[in-house]
């Protein structure tokens, strides 16, 4: 199975502050990486696919980046609505697995 | 609007069955790949299932295999999925979700919409 490591597990930041999020794959997997958005009690949102592709009506400060096995997500200005956790996801290989997730807080 | 609502799930006993049930509206339902993934209380999403399309293919999560069944009803826009000799590792949150691509396959799985979510909780 392919693992996903995401580093750090949590961060604390401002409004305004670019953030950046890693994630590392165990196998190469191409661009076959995902990002979601998730708040509690909600389902997961998907923010990028094919790791830099931005799904629709997602805001532009969301950027993802990388191939192989590393790969990014950075926010160029945090907004308050972006305080959730984030996950990676490969959707490379069965089983299709997540990474740990990364929580961002205040 | 691509809507997905979720029935089924609640209170099991170790060893018990459910089915979940995942009614999907605003989309061709037969022309998308569709997948189940679970959330453990505190934990990251885990894939669970996944079909393609015209229900010809599935596959499963090994530690799912040979216990739950995924299937799908494209006259009835309806995704299920069966849960069989439940366990207490099984207890979290099932989600539906609809893959991006409307190719219908059951590979590179990218979920662009998500039902509501329904708690299965297994007590021994």
């Amino acid at each position: 199975d392919i693992q996903m490591t995401q580093s750090p597990s949590s961060l604390s930041a401002s409004v305004g502050d670019r953030v950046s999020i890693t994630c590392r794959a165990s196998e190469r997997i191409g661009k076959y990486l995902n990002w979601y958005q998730q708040k509690p009690g909600k389902p997961p949102r998907l923010l990028i696919y094919a790791a830099s592709s931005l799904q629709g009506r997602v805001p532009s400060r969301f950027r993802g980046s990388g191939s192989g096995t590393d790969f990014t997500l950075t926010i160029s200005s945090l907004q308050p609505d972006d305080f959730a956790t984030y996950y990676c996801h490969q959707s490379h290989t069965l089983p299709y697995n997540f990474g740990p997730g990364t929580k961002v807080d205040i | 609007e691509v809507q997905l609502v979720q029935s089924g799930g609640g209170l099991v006993q170790t060893g018990g069955s459910l089915r979940l049930s995942c009614a999907a509206s605003g989309f061709t339902f037969r022309g998308y790949g569709m997948s189940w993934v679970r959330q453990a209380p505190g934990k990251a999403p885990e894939w669970v299932a996944i079909i393609s399309g015209s229900g010809r293919s599935t596959y499963y999560a090994d530690s799912v295999k040979g216990r739950f069944v995924i299937s799908r009803d494209n006259v009835k826009n309806t995704l299920y999925l069966q849960l069989n000799t439940l366990r207490v590792d099984d207890t979290a949150v099932y989600y539906c979700a609809k893959d991006t691509s409307p190719t219908g396959a059951d590979d590179d799985p990218v979920w662009d919409s998500w039902g509501q979510g329904t708690l299965v909780a297994v007590s021994s």
